[in-house]
């Protein structure tokens, strides 16, 4: 399968700072990718599509000035959680499309727990 | 009503038997249906897809599409204790645009020794 890679996988911070995940697609070109929030025990929350050279859109519920999305490239697409809050706390997983032919499958990154204190 | 509903579980079964998820779903104009596995604290790891009726196999996995019934299962031969984990059912809506997946809540199998 494709391979998608996240970093970092961990991050504790103080409440109030922002923090940037990154997102890589390392074999294939993804023009769309994908940011999920997941609590525990709690089902995958699609948080926002981002796609490559114009603007994410995100779910409904979902603030956009709180989770900015940037996906300046074809392999990578970076979330930055702005003025984080214990709230934040979750486990954030990237998505991206690898398209051969008509076929689309979505492979996930590995996912980074993000704990605010 | 939930657009693609699955069983939380657990679904306990001893090891060397036939585990079967099943899934249903709302859309019926979905187009494709993704099987995931998570393991806890681990992202979902894609095990197979179909987007035709009928089955798929794959190693130890089959799928299984009904699109009149709109339902999608899953059989996994031969279970190991490995396969314990949560199985999420997805499904790209007719409407949902960019490719977007519409996730289960998931089931959890329990592999027994």
């Amino acid at each position: 399968g494709a391979v998608v890679s996240q970093h970092p996988s961990w991050v504790i911070c103080k409440s109030g700072t922002s923090v940037k995940i990154e997102c890589r697609s390392l074999d294939f070109q993804a023009t769309t990718m994908f940011w999920y929030r997941q609590f525990p025990k709690q089902s995958l929350m699609l948080m926002a599509t981002s796609n490559e050279g114009s603007k994410a859109t995100y779910e409904q519920g979902v603030e956009k000035d709180k989770f900015l999305i940037n996906h300046a490239s074809l392999t990578l697409s970076t979330l930055t959680v702005t003025s984080a809050h214990p709230e934040d706390s979750s486990f954030y997983i990237c998505s991206a499309i690898m398209a051969r032919g008509f076929q689309e499958t979505q492979y996930f990154g590995p996912g980074t727990r993000l704990l605010v204190l | 009503q939930k657009e693609v509903e699955q069983n939380s579980g657990p679904l306990s079964v001893p090891e060397g038997a036939i585990a079967s998820l099943n899934c249903t779903y709302s859309d019926r104009g979905s187009q494709s249906f993704f099987w995931y596995r998570q393991y806890s604290g681990k992202s979902p790891e894609l095990i197979m897809f179909i987007y035709s009726n009928g089955d798929k196999e794959d190693g130890r996995f089959t799928a299984q599409l009904n699109k009149a019934s709109q339902y999608v299962s899953l059989l996994i031969r031969d279970s190991q204790p490995s396969d314990s984990a949560t199985y999420l059912c997805a499904v790209t809506p007719f409407s949902g645009g960019y490719n977007k997946l519409i996730f289960g809540a998931g089931t959890r199998l329990a592999v027994h020794p």
